[in-house]
């Protein structure tokens, strides 16, 4: 059984850089079938994806968020990681982890329980 | 890229049928088979319900189904069942991107 966790600071001040890891267990993520991603929520709102990489280190950002985001991978923890930078109270949201079932970013089978992440001072 | 449009609410009494709309355009919907439907109660993550159009994950009731006809897809819900009331989302690639829709409340009456 594929289990993805979200984990990181809940609380993070304006114009700082948001990071999250996702440990992932039940499989890895140095496999070269899958592509390993993050999408969030804000609250009452609906999804949006944000980015993600492939073993290679290829990634992949929506057009909107590319010039503040970094999606990275730890291969020894069978890890992932995003990073946000200068993050408003729009960043606000609950982001999830996932994993995208192919060689492209395609829409994600196995999602992670999600974490809120509240931008404020 | 702009998100793929759905209807925000659908509702249907017990027992009838619902069916969800997702219009994109030939860049997302319209110009690959990979376009899949989520289930959200609220608080949880979202559940895959349907993938590349029309494949049913492991568990899923039949009563959910998946259809696409040029830049729109569709997910149908038969049989309603109070269970299936929550929010629902398509999500499509589209070329090295990946679109989800707005989102549509399903309500069982």
């Amino acid at each position: 059984q594929l289990l993805l966790q979200e984990s990181g600071p809940g609380l993070v001040k304006p114009s700082e850089t948001l990071s999250l890891n996702c440990t992932v267990s039940g499989g890895s993520i140095s496999s070269n079938n899958y592509y390993w991603g993050w999408i969030r929520q804000p609250p009452g709102k609906g999804l949006e994806w944000i980015g993600s990489i492939y073993l290679s280190g290829s990634t992949f950002y929506n057009p909107s968020l590319k010039s503040r985001v970094t999606v990275s991978a730890d291969t020894s923890k069978n890890q992932f990681s995003l990073k946000l930078r200068s993050v408003t109270a729009a960043d606000t949201a609950v982001y999830y982890c996932a994993r995208h079932p192919h060689i492209v970013v395609v829409p994600p089978d196995y999602w992670g329980q999600g974490t809120l992440v509240t931008v404020s001072s | 890229q702009s998100a793929l449009t759905q209807p925000p609410s659908a509702s249907g009494s017990p027992g009838q049928s619902v069916t969800i709309s997702c219009t994109g355009t030939s860049s997302d919907i319209g110009g690959y088979n990979y376009v899949s439907w989520y289930q959200q109660y609220p608080g949880k993550a979202p559940k895959l319900m349907i993938s590349e159009v029309t494949k049913r994950p492991s568990g899923v009731p039949d009563r959910f189904s998946g259809s696409k006809s040029g830049n729109t897809a569709s997910l149908t819900v038969s049989g309603l069942q109070a269970e299936d009331e929550a929010d629902y989302y398509c999500c499509s690639y589209a070329g090295s991107n990946m679109v989800f829709g707005t989102g549509t409340k399903v309500t069982v009456l």
